[in-house]
């Protein structure tokens, strides 16, 4: 089955505690990105990667890591997580860019930091 | 960079009724206008998308349509259902092209009252 699997689905952590949010694709496409979504403010990109090796900055990168070793994976870094970095995580996988072919949605990280 | 203004932020319908969403964006390179639902406690799915050298698309219940000149556009959902509750989501490209920063909306809220 064609997917975006993302994990751990829920993460409650500490402040200043590295984490990594694991994001994987099987639909062999170029384009991943990141994105988190917190009340009233919709969903707002903080990385993406054209194709392996190529990442670049979204709308709001502080604070967040990313790399794009293999095509299928791109996992996102907090090495210092902050309790503003509360919020609901979601990777995106799209063949192409995302103006091309259609974006698809892993199934969220709900992440918490106390 | 591209702003995307969404409104209105919840609507409320009586089943059967149509429902419209409107989304301006500043970027006039911008040429690419997907529309997301999200349904409660779900991913972000693609439900409609339409490019800068059309008018109008539609999708059995659903339509978009783009007005490049005012610089918006707008989703229209007719004959309403209980299923159609969730959020929806406009976004656009930043500085045209294929690839890049997608912004989005904040989400509409549409209830659909049986």
């Amino acid at each position: 089955e064609a997917q975006v699997t993302q994990n751990p689905r829920y993460l409650i952590t500490v402040t200043g505690k590295k984490l990594t949010v694991t994001c994987s694709q099987n639909m062999n496409h170029e384009y991943m990105s990141w994105y988190r979504q917190d009340p009233g403010l919709g969903l707002r990109q903080i990385y993406y990667s054209m194709n392996v090796e190529v990442t670049d900055k979204g709308d709001v990168p502080e604070g967040y890591k990313v790399s794009r070793k293999e095509k299928r994976n791109f996992p996102l870094i907090l090495e210092s997580p902050s309790p503003n970095q509360t919020s609901l995580y979601f990777c995106a996988s799209s063949l192409y860019g995302v103006g091309v072919t259609e974006a698809f949605f892993g199934q969220g990280t709900r992440l918490t930091v106390v | 960079g591209e702003n995307v203004e969404q409104h209105p932020s919840t609507l409320s319908v009586q089943e059967g009724d149509s429902a419209v969403i409107k989304c301006t964006y500043s970027d006039s390179a911008s040429n690419y206008f997907p529309w997301y639902k999200q349904e409660l406690g779900k991913r972000p799915q693609l439900i409609i998308d339409i490019r800068s050298n059309v008018g109008e698309k539609k999708d059995q219940r659903i339509a978009v349509t783009l007005n490049k000149t005012a610089k918006h556009f707008s989703l229209h959902i007719t004959e309403t259902q209980p299923e159609d509750s969730a959020v929806y989501f406009c976004a656009a490209i930043e500085g045209g092209g294929s690839q890049g920063n997608l912004i989005f909306g904040k989400g509409t809220k549409l209830s659909v009252k049986p």
